[in-house]
């Protein structure tokens, strides 16, 4: 079945350093890729997303890249701050089974 | 606009209650979903709905049940709860591939 594998934290950055979280998936046919957070206290959020190989999602000055050849969709971002602070949960959603697989997320914490 | 809401926020149970967690959306999205969140864990589909009058087990739906409603609401059930369902359970929709979240039921079973 589809699993995702991301990272484990928690991940502590001083403010304005390069993040990367990894992610890596394994899924049957072309599933689209997610990067969620959830802030603390909250519900997730979509971050961005990519549907088909070698999109780049972005937001929030956060990128990915939808890599096919090495099943990978890695999380940067090349200044943290510390409202960053959050858990960053990786998924995927193959439509034929109307399901969504997340990763078990990576708390990052960004220090001042 | 609210999306997609969840009551109540919090709630401590006995083991051997039951209560119901309740999930709407002003979205008018088909499907819905139940998940609950644990630390280590990640999120695990409980159940989810399809649309309207359909349910599907997820990856963890034992002790649990679910009613859809109608297009709108679709409610999580425990029958007689117990401490190894202590968790955050969050609701959510789907359109197309992007799913959209409540802000989650924080439940403790004592």
């Amino acid at each position: 079945g589809d699993s995702v594998t991301q990272m484990e934290g928690p991940v502590t950055l001083s403010e304005e350093a390069f993040l990367t979280i990894n992610c890596t998936y394994t899924a049957t046919g072309y599933p689209s890729l997610f990067w969620y957070v959830q802030y603390p206290g909250e519900g997730l959020q979509l971050l961005l997303k990519a549907t088909k190989a070698d999109d780049k999602g972005s937001n929030k000055g956060f990128e990915a890249t939808y890599r096919k050849e090495t099943t990978s969709f890695h999380l940067e971002k090349g200044s943290v701050q510390v409202s960053d602070s959050a858990v960053y949960f990786c998924a995927l959603f193959s439509g034929g089974y109307q399901k969504v697989t997340f990763g078990t997320g990576t708390k990052l914490q960004v220090i001042p | 606009n609210a999306g997609v809401t969840q009551t109540p926020k919090f709630q401590v149970l006995k083991t051997g209650q039951s209560m119901t967690l309740q999930c709407a959306q002003d979205m008018n999205h088909n499907s819905m979903y139940w998940y609950r969140q644990d630390p280590g864990m990640g999120l695990r589909l409980i159940y989810y709905s399809a649309s309207e009058g359909t349910t599907d087990k997820g990856e963890v739906p034992n002790g649990y049940n679910v009613s859809r409603l109608n297009k709108r609401e679709f409610s999580l059930r425990l029958e007689s709860a117990a401490p190894s369902q202590t968790s955050v359970y969050f609701c959510a929709t789907r359109t197309g591939n992007t799913q959209y979240f409540g802000p989650g039921t924080r439940l403790l079973v004592l």
